[in-house]
């Protein structure tokens, strides 16, 4: 069974533009959780989406938004990127409330 | 506000011992407890979970210890090998509400464990 999928694996931005990231969830998962990963820092949870909708959202400015598309793959959007955006941010899926099961992670990095 | 903290951020420890990795949290509203490894360049892998009606969980190799009481988690990792070698989180989460929008995880920081041959 094919595991939680992210694209791209690196990905490198100026300030100013915008970044898309990807995410494909295990077969049968629901629910996708985007989490930010800050070099030395733990993981800050970003937002979740379950069956299309926004269910919770992180302490993240607007600029950080997303959706999730009727096959329950997800997109992260990051608008107006600073230098500070710079991280690994990590995508997991689940099946709602159960445990979660990471990706490799797309590495951003805002020059 | 609420967290999830860990008291070592650095472990080391000679191949064939007993590992031991502590976390502390503070919201007591957490139900369910996580222990995720993250090897350099890979995303977290879940390792072994707990919830709050129990205290202590088994699983190959690890053993996950709750104390409510003091709002204390640990990892055991018996017989330590150079595989093990990572960085280890906690996570904790409330219990869902009626609607559901607790299932965010909150982790702490990390343990880098080095797991020395």
């Amino acid at each position: 069974e094919a595991g939680v999928t992210q694209s791209p694996t690196h990905l490198i931005k100026t300030r100013g533009q915008q970044a898309t990231l990807r995410c494909s969830p295990i077969s049968g998962h629901t629910s996708v959780y985007w989490y930010q990963q800050a070099l030395g820092l733990g993981l800050q949870f970003l937002l979740w989406y379950d069956e299309g909708e926004e269910r919770n959202r992180g302490n993240f400015p607007p600029r950080f938004s997303g959706r999730q598309f009727p096959n329950y793959s997800s997109e992260l959007n990051v608008n107006a990127l600073e230098l500070e955006d710079s991280a690994l941010y990590l995508c997991a899926s689940s099946l709602q409330g159960d445990e979660q099961f990471f990706g490799p992670g797309t590495r951003l990095t805002v020059l | 506000g609420e967290s999830v903290g860990l008291h070592l951020p650095t472990l080391s420890v000679q191949e064939g011992d007993n590992s031991i990795i502590n976390c502390a949290y503070s919201n007591s509203a957490s139900d369910y407890f996580i222990w995720y490894k993250q090897e350099s360049g890979k995303g977290p892998q879940f390792i072994i979970d707990i919830r709050s009606n129990m205290d202590k969980r088994q699983g190959q190799r690890v053993t996950v210890l709750l104390n409510k009481t003091v709002k204390h988690l640990s990892l055991q990792i018996a017989a330590t090998q150079p595989g093990d070698s990572a960085v280890y989180f906690c996570a904790e989460r409330p219990q869902p509400d009626s609607g559901g929008s607790n299932y965010k995880l909150t982790f702490g920081k990390g343990t880098l464990l080095t797991v020395n041959p």
